[in-house]
């Protein structure tokens, strides 16, 4: 059972250039969550979706872009890549009953995304 | 909107001791769930332990249980008979009905010989 799987798990980027990082999940999760989290800090919600086919915005959406069209992948796009965005990037998925709360996130090993 | 604040921003203790690590958060909502995840150098995040905020007892996980006091909005995390993999950053996480997980800035422990 892998989990939730992230590639790659390290990229450099120059200004202006476009990538997706990639986020599977063989769990059968319905919910899936997209964070980032900066030097020092907690992390943030980019995006997050709460099954197939739909996806919101978190705390942080800026500059990038989620499509969720199967339960198993989530893709997080970022677009005119910018300095800001160099972070660590975290996706996580939960299994979660209609209307139901406060369940285990599990989390993928991490993407470090530097942008020069 | 909800925060949550961790205001020991690195900590140190020695091997078999105890240590607390102290949370806060601010919330209008009634319902919600209260987290503790634990990131190691591997930067891989772990549950260490959940607490619903209807359950007037404190969870209690092995060597981890927490002191919750929902009026004080107050949500400390103890850790007994350290060990030295029990170094890690260690975050406070805060979810409500829609389930989005709101993180304090976290807590560097240090478990020492």
């Amino acid at each position: 059972n892998a989990g939730v799987t992230q590639t790659p798990k390290f990229r450099i980027l120059k200004i202006g250039q476009s990538m997706t990082l990639q986020c599977a999940q063989d769990m059968n999760h319905n919910y899936m969550y997209w964070y980032r989290q900066d030097p020092g800090m907690g992390l943030k919600l980019i995006y997050y979706s709460v099954g197939a086919g739909i996806t919101d915005k978190g705390e942080v959406p800026n500059g990038y872009n989620v499509s969720r069209s199967t339960t198993e992948d989530f893709p997080l796009r970022l677009e005119l890549a910018a300095p800001s965005q160099t972070s660590v990037y975290f996706c996580a998925s939960s299994y979660l009953t209609s209307g139901g709360a406060g369940g285990e996130l599990f989390f993928g090993e991490g993407s470090r995304l530097t942008v020069l | 909107a909800q925060t949550v604040t961790q205001s020991q921003p690195e900590m140190s203790v020695q091997e078999a001791e105890t240590v607390t690590l102290s949370c806060t958060y601010d919330t209008s909502e009634n319902n919600y769930y209260l987290f503790w995840y634990k990131q190691p150098p591997s930067r891989q995040m772990i549950l260490v332990i959940r607490q619903e905020a209807y359950k007037q007892q404190n969870a209690t996980e092995n060597r981890f249980s927490v002191n919750f006091q929902k009026a004080a909005k107050s949500f400390s995390l103890k850790i007994s008979d350290s060990q030295l993999g029990d170094t890690a950053m260690y975050f406070c996480a805060w979810s409500g009905t829609a389930s989005k997980l709101t993180f304090g800035t976290g807590t560097r422990l240090q478990v020492t010989l």
